[in-house]
């Protein structure tokens, strides 16, 4: 099925661990965005990228950094996990994203302990 | 700062009847606004857009309704249906152009139950 893949699903880590959460897309969408959900604060941005070749802040970039490994491809890498960034993260994609709307990533459930 | 609101947290409503959700807004540059539906373990999937020169637009059961002048918009769903239960998130975006072109600005979510 066409659409966003991210992996993993389900991650735990440690205070201080590293992990990257990888996302791609098949649509040949030149945006791509990651958000984090949490509860009573609806999805807020982290990083995007409005094509290849560039990536920007969002609203909650600290703790984070991202790659736009190619068009297909954004990952988003946490250096050092801190319990603050226990969250959903989604990946999403768009071409059109006024008008259309994102198309998401099913999400990845990190817990950091 | 809450750019974007959705001061119910849930809604109820009985199937056959119309479900209203709503959505606030601050920002007066936001010209686009979009409906998200999300059901648990998924991602959110779109549901419906305005523009900010419309104060309608419709597409089979699902109605958004933008009062500019209120900064206020809403989602209308009629007939309400069991498979309607969700969280519905609202979203916005400004006309900035570039790199900042698209990005959205959501608010918390309403969680929509529908009763059979």
């Amino acid at each position: 099925n066409a659409g966003v893949t991210q992996t993993p699903k389900f991650q735990v880590l440690k205070t201080g661990q590293s992990m990257t959460l990888q996302c791609a897309q098949d649509m040949n969408h030149n945006s791509m965005y990651w958000y984090r959900q949490d509860p009573g604060m609806g999805l807020r941005l982290i990083y995007y990228s409005a094509s290849e070749g560039t990536t920007d802040k969002g609203e909650v970039p600290n703790g984070y950094n991202v790659s736009r490994l190619n068009k297909r491809e954004f990952s988003l890498r946490l250096e050092s996990a801190a319990p603050s960034q226990t969250s959903v993260y989604f990946c999403a994609s768009s071409e059109d994203p006024r008008r259309w709307g994102y198309t998401f990533g099913s999400g990845t459930r990190l817990t950091v302990v | 700062d809450q750019q974007v609101k959705q001061n119910s947290p849930s809604l109820s409503v009985q199937e056959g009847r119309i479900s209203i959700l709503n959505c606030d807004y601050t920002n007066s540059m936001f010209d686009y606004f979009l409906w998200y539906k999300k059901y648990p373990a998924e991602g959110p999937t779109f549901l419906i857009s305005i523009s900010s020169i419309k104060d309608k637009n419709e597409d089979g059961r699902f109605t958004v309704f933008l009062n500019k002048s209120a900064k206020h918009l809403s989602l209308h769903i009629v007939p309400s249906q069991p498979g309607d239960s969700a969280v519905y998130f609202c979203a916005a975006s400004t006309g900035a152009g570039g790199t900042s072109y698209g990005k959205l600005t959501f608010g918390q979510g309403t969680i929509l139950t529908v009763h059979p």
